[in-house]
Formats: structure tokens, sequence, C-alpha cells
């Protein structure tokens, strides 16, 4: 460890703008996960991301969001037109693509949408 | 879905004190981790432990599959262990981790 860095690990941003939050993993991983938590709350589940595709999302995963792995390393995370209610700390996690399905979390990226 | 519990929501400790954090999930799981989350929000992997028992230094990690539980030991606790420990499990359907709500400890000094 660390498997996996994001970038910014902050970011203020003003209601309706979009953001892209970064995570970059140390090596090549086929598995990857987005992951949010509002402040004082547990951990909940995004998307998962397979073999540069979409493989699940949750319910919280709406058209605001969306995934890409632009440059076959880098996976983003995207907000179309933030809301008051997705200020939270964003997490990316990887997990290896052999061995123990162990996920690896980053350091997480916290938003605050003004 | 599956349903993960942990107890205590709250723990205070004094420095030195041994305690035991426990973990119930709701069906068959394929994994179970439990993490750490420091002060600054950084999510630290403590134990992949999908049954058996595991030890690393002060802590250590035991899940009862069959039983549907773990249980998380920090012996000789000190403040640096304060934070929240999550629970979460991976399980048939799909490869998210669902989390529990956490344990909040607070070790005194």
């Amino acid at each position: 460890e660390p498997e996996v860095t994001q970038t910014p690990s902050h970011q203020v941003t003003q209601m309706g703008q979009e953001v892209i939050l970064r995570c970059v993993p140390i090596s090549n991983h086929l598995y990857f996960y987005w992951y949010r938590q509002i402040l004082g709350q547990k951990v909940e589940f995004l998307v998962s991301f397979y073999n540069n595709e979409i493989s699940e999302k949750s319910e919280i995963f709406d058209d605001q969001f969306s995934v890409e792995r632009p440059d076959g390393s880098n996976f983003t995370l995207k907000i179309r037109s933030t809301k008051l209610e997705d200020s939270a700390m964003y997490f990316c996690a990887i997990h290896r693509d052999r061995g123990p399905r162990a996920q690896y979390f980053g350091p997480g990226t916290r938003l605050l949408v003004l | 879905g599956i349903q993960v519990e942990q107890s205590p929501p709250d723990l205070i400790l004094q420095e030195g004190a041994n305690s035991t954090l426990r973990c119930n999930f709701s069906d068959s799981v394929n994994n179970l981790q439990w993490f750490h989350q420091n002060p600054w929000g950084q999510l630290i992997n403590l134990f992949y432990i999908p049954s058996g028992t595991k030890q690393n230094g002060r802590l250590s990690a035991t899940t009862v599959a069959t039983e549907r539980y773990s249980l998380l030991y920090i012996s000789s606790s000190q403040t640096t262990d304060s934070g929240v420990y999550f629970c979460a499990v991976f399980y048939n359907q799909g490869g998210k981790l669902i989390f529990g709500q956490g344990t909040e400890l607070s070790v005194k000094p």
C-alpha cells in the first residue's frame, strides 16, 4: 500500500458546477470501485467498473454521475451538475487481479458543494 | 439486500484497555474486511478475513462465517487507535462492499 491515489484531496464547488474526481492506480488493475461517505455516515457503494465497463451501480448513481477510464490508467468520476447533497468524501477502491479480493481504498476526495 | 450491523456504536476506553468489536451480517458472504478510518478520513485496511482468525500486532480478528459474525479484538489500546472501525462484506451479487455503520472508538490517555 498505497495501491491507489486520488486527486484532488479537497474540492469546493458551487452548486450546479461539474466536478471530475480522479483515481490513479499504482499498477494496472481491472477492477475499480467508487464509494462515497456523507459526513458522519457509513460508506456507500456507487459504482463498479470492470474491464472498461460499468458492472454494477447503485441507486445513488443516477444520470448526474458518470465514470470512465480516459487514458487506460486514470479512472474518473464525473458529477455533471452538483447538488448540496453531493457533499461527501469520495473514495476510489481497487482490488488486485489475482489472489484475495481484498479492496484497497484511496485516500479520498473531500467534496464540498456550496 | 444484505444487512451489516456493528456493535457497539460508540466505545470509550482508557489507554491500555482491551476491547472487542462485533460485526453481524444477515447472509452468506465471500469476503469480510475490517477498516480503521483515521481522523483524516482515510480507510486503512486492517484485515481481509472471510473466515478463521488472523493476528497483526495488537489487533486480531475472527470470522465465523457459518454463524454470520466477525469480531475485532484490540489489546493494550493506544490513543492512536482512536477513530471509526468499519466492517464490510462482499457477497455473491456483485463485487461491491456493503459497510456497517461503524464503531467509533475513543482511547483516552
